[in-house]
């Protein structure tokens, strides 16, 4: 079946605009993760959705960053006033359900640089 | 605390040697997961392997084995007759309920198997 899908898989912008970012979960997955990495770093956790709400946005650096996922599938990243220490490739993850024990599985992700 | 390290960032091999990944976590719980995670190129992260903190047993999956040691905090992962394609970094990671859900990564292990 289909994995998890993101949505471009590049991003340029330059400093200060508005950029959105898109996940299409693994059909059927309710739960929905996204992660930011950094160059030489392990992924670093952002927003966790259960269903359509965000259960857990502890990971998002400030609050230019902000997160939907309205109908409980398709999710949107959102950055405001990009900044260029954004740049970094931001993963999507979905697993079938909220869990410690659930597997995620993650997407290509998209890499962002912002000039 | 919890905390992932992977001390060796960069290995080197000749295809057909065997290598071992090394991976040493940090957590006051008594429930938790760990996972490996490959990552090509291409820059997908690639699930390889979940396991539980209950659950000593070794593991092997073709060239793949895992060796899961609580008493040394280890979860160290061998590659046996390496071969190009197993080419990438891979990350450990730990998952326990005091990060909710949030996948807590290494740095990740660049690995470099050369003909």
């Amino acid at each position: 079946g289909a994995g998890v899908s993101q949505t471009p898989s590049n991003k340029v912008t330059e400093k200060g605009k508005y950029v959105e970012l898109r996940c299409d979960p693994i059909s059927g997955h309710t739960a929905l993760y996204w992660y930011r990495q950094s160059l030489g770093q392990g992924p670093e956790f952002l927003i966790y959705f259960q269903g359509t709400g965000a259960a857990d946005d502890s990971g998002l650096p400030n609050d230019r960053f902000f997160a939907v996922r309205p109908e409980g599938s398709v999710s949107t990243l959102k950055i405001q006033r990009t900044e260029r220490g954004d740049s970094a490739v931001y993963l999507c993850a979905s697993s079938f359900q909220p869990g410690i024990g659930e597997t995620q599985y993650f997407g290509p992700g998209t890499r962002l640089l912002v000039l | 605390a919890q905390k992932v390290t992977q001390a060796q960032t960069e290995i080197s091999v000749v295809e057909k040697e065997d290598v071992t990944l090394d991976c040493v976590y940090e957590t006051r719980d008594t429930t938790y997961y760990l996972f490996w995670y490959k990552q090509p190129p291409s820059g997908e992260l690639v699930f390889l392997i979940r396991r539980n903190s209950f659950d000593e047993q070794n593991e092997i999956s073709g060239r793949y084995s895992w060796n899961f040691q609580k008493s040394t905090s280890s979860f160290n992962f061998t590659i046996t007759a390496s071969q190009v394609v197993d080419s990438a970094v891979y990350f450990c990671a730990l998952l326990n309920s005091n990060s909710g859900y949030a996948l807590n990564f290494g740095k990740g292990t660049s690995l470099l198997v050369t003909p």
